[in-house]
């Protein structure tokens, strides 16, 4: 059974750095691109930012471009967001999502999802 | 950005009864729709795929229909599980630009 179990979170200054990790557990085969989706009560369920099969191509939505950066490490099958200068509206649950195979694709399989604050 | 309307926002119905959701799509996304269920504090559960296939161990009772622009979760037979909020989602980007509804709280009488 595939899961996802992430890590990472918390509370960050505006301005600030995080980085959620995101370990893919059950299946070796790699041929799926993986995404990150936040949540807030205000907006709903937004899709972040995704990462291809082979992990050369990288996407993001246009708030966080320039800002947050995907990867993923295929020797220990985990996925990272690096989130540079937070922002308030940052303030989400972020959830890591592994798409059915490659792209563009149903999320199939979600991880338990971590809460990130920015806040001073 | 394709933007996906659910309606109604919030539906109550009767135990045993049917509740029909629906979810429209601001441009043509062919059969590129998911749906998910997600009940307070879990994360999203992924019922529905291409518009009207079933994920693995998810119920007949749930099933989708549509293509194009207008797409439909219909909920069979509800039980007390199924009080949930339940979202579209289309993927029909290349490069990626996926998008949600805003979801339908379905609560049972």
């Amino acid at each position: 059974e595939v899961q996802l179990l992430q890590s990472g979170g918390g509370l960050v200054r505006p301005g600030g750095s995080l980085t959620l990790s995101c370990a893919v557990s059950g299946t070796t085969s790699g041929t799926y691109a993986m995404n990150w989706v936040r949540q807030t009560p205000g907006k709903g369920l937004e899709w972040v930012s995704a990462i291809s099969v082979n992990g050369r191509g990288t996407y993001y939505e246009d708030s966080v471009k320039g800002r947050f950066t995907i990867s993923k490490n295929t020797s220990t099958n985990t996925l990272y967001l690096q989130m540079n200068s937070l922002r308030a509206e940052d303030t989400a649950v972020y959830y890591c999502a592994k798409e059915r195979s490659g792209a563009p694709n149903d999320f199939e399989i979600w991880g338990q999802g971590t809460r990130v604050t920015v806040s001073s | 950005e394709i933007v996906m309307t659910q309606s109604p926002a919030s539906l109550s119905v009767s135990l045993g009864e049917s509740a029909t959701l629906s979810c429209k799509a601001s441009q043509h996304v062919i059969s590129n729709v998911a749906w998910y269920q997600q009940k307070p504090g879990q994360a999203p559960r992924l019922l529905v795929y291409s518009a009207s296939t079933r994920a693995t161990g998810i119920p007949p009772r749930f099933s989708g229909s549509g293509s194009g622009t207008d797409f439909t979760l219909t909920i069979s037979s509800l039980q007390p599980e199924d009080s949930a909020i339940y979202y579209c989602h289309q993927y029909n980007n290349w490069p990626p630009r996926y998008t949600f509804g805003q979801g339908t709280k379905v609560e049972i009488k």
